[in-house]
C-alpha cells in the first residue's frame, strides 16, 4: 500500500489567493517526520517545511504552513499569498521508524502547481 | 553553501551501453541516496548509502548497482542501459541522525537520462 498519497496531479491558483495541496500518510509508528519540497522547472529540489509527529504545533515557514491532522494522517501544505514563482511540483514526503536506517524517506507522487497571473 | 552535485545535467545513451552517474557532495553527510523520478510516481528510492562501502537497496534496485568508495562520492551504474530507465535521476545526502526522524534531505540538480 502507498505510504504517501497526493491525490491532486495538478491545480490551478490564482495569483495572490491561497492553496491547500493534499498529503495523506499511512505508518503504524508514533514517530515520524513529514516534509514537503518544492521542485521548480529547473529540476532542483527545494526543502520548504517539515512536522513532527510529537510537534503539538502547526509548523510554519514564511508563506507556507502545515495543517497537521494527526487523527487523520494528513499533512496538507498551505501556501498564503500565491506568488508566480509558487508554480511547481510539490512534494510530501515521509521518515518512519521503519526507514529509520540511513534516514530514507517515502515521497508521494507530487502534486503540479500553476499560479495565474 | 552547501552543495551536492551530479556529473551531468542531460546524457543520452544506447541500449546496451554500461552508464555511471556520479554524484558529489560537501557537507560531509554520512547517508547519501540515489532516486529516479518518473511523472506521476513521485521519486522512487534505487539505492542509499550510510558509510564508505556501504549500501543498501530501495525500492526499485533491479537493473541498477551502486560504488561508494568515498565518503563524499555515490555512483550510481547502469550495467547495460535499456529504454526503460530512461528517466530523471536524483542524488541526495543528509547527516546521520539515528533517534530523530528530522533530517531533511539535500538534493543535486538531477540527471536526465535518455536511453535510446
Amino acid at each position: 500500500a502507498q505510504k504517501i498519497t497526493q491525490t491532486q496531479p495538478g491545480m490551478f491558483v490564482q495569483e495572490k489567493e491561497a492553496v491547500t495541496l493534499d498529503c495523506t500518510y499511512d505508518t503504524s509508528d508514533q514517530s515520524y517526520g513529514l516534509f514537503w519540497y518544492k521542485q521548480p522547472s529547473s529540476g532542483e529540489m527545494i526543502f520548504l517545511i517539515y512536522q513532527g509527529s510529537y510537534d503539538e504545533q502547526n509548523a510554519t515557514e514564511g508563506r507556507y504552513s502545515l495543517n497537521f491532522q494527526k487523527a487523520r494522517k494528513s499533512a496538507n501544505l498551505v501556501i498564503s499569498a500565491s506568488q508566480l514563482g509558487d508554480s511547481a511540483m510539490y512534494f510530501c514526503a515521509m521518515r518512519d521508524s521503519n526507514n529509520n536506517a540511513g534516514n530514507m524517506l517515502t515521497f508521494g507522487g507530487g502534486t503540479r502547481l500553476m499560479v495565474k497571473p | 553553501d552547501v552543495k551536492v552535485t551530479q556529473s551531468s545535467r542531460y546524457l543520452v545513451k544506447r541500449t546496451g551501453e554500461k552508464v555511471f552517474l556520479e554524484c558529489v557532495q560537501d557537507m560531509d553527510h554520512e547517508n547519501m541516496f540515489w532516486y529516479r523520478q518518473d511523472p506521476g510516481l513521485g521519486l522512487r528510492l534505487i539505492y542509499f548509502s550510510y558509510d564508505v562501502k556501504m549500501k543498501e537497496k530501495g525500492d526499485i534496485p533491479e537493473g541498477y548497482s551502486v560504488s561508494r568508495e568515498k565518503k563524499e562520492r555515490f555512483s550510481l551504474i547502469l550495467e547495460s542501459a535499456s529504454t526503460n530507465q530512461t528517466s530523471m535521476y536524483l542524488c541526495a545526502s543528509s547527516p546521520w541522525a539515528s533517534g530523530s526522524t528530522y533530517n531533511e534531505q539535500f538534493f543535486g540538480p538531477g540527471t536526465r537520462l535518455t536511453v535510446l
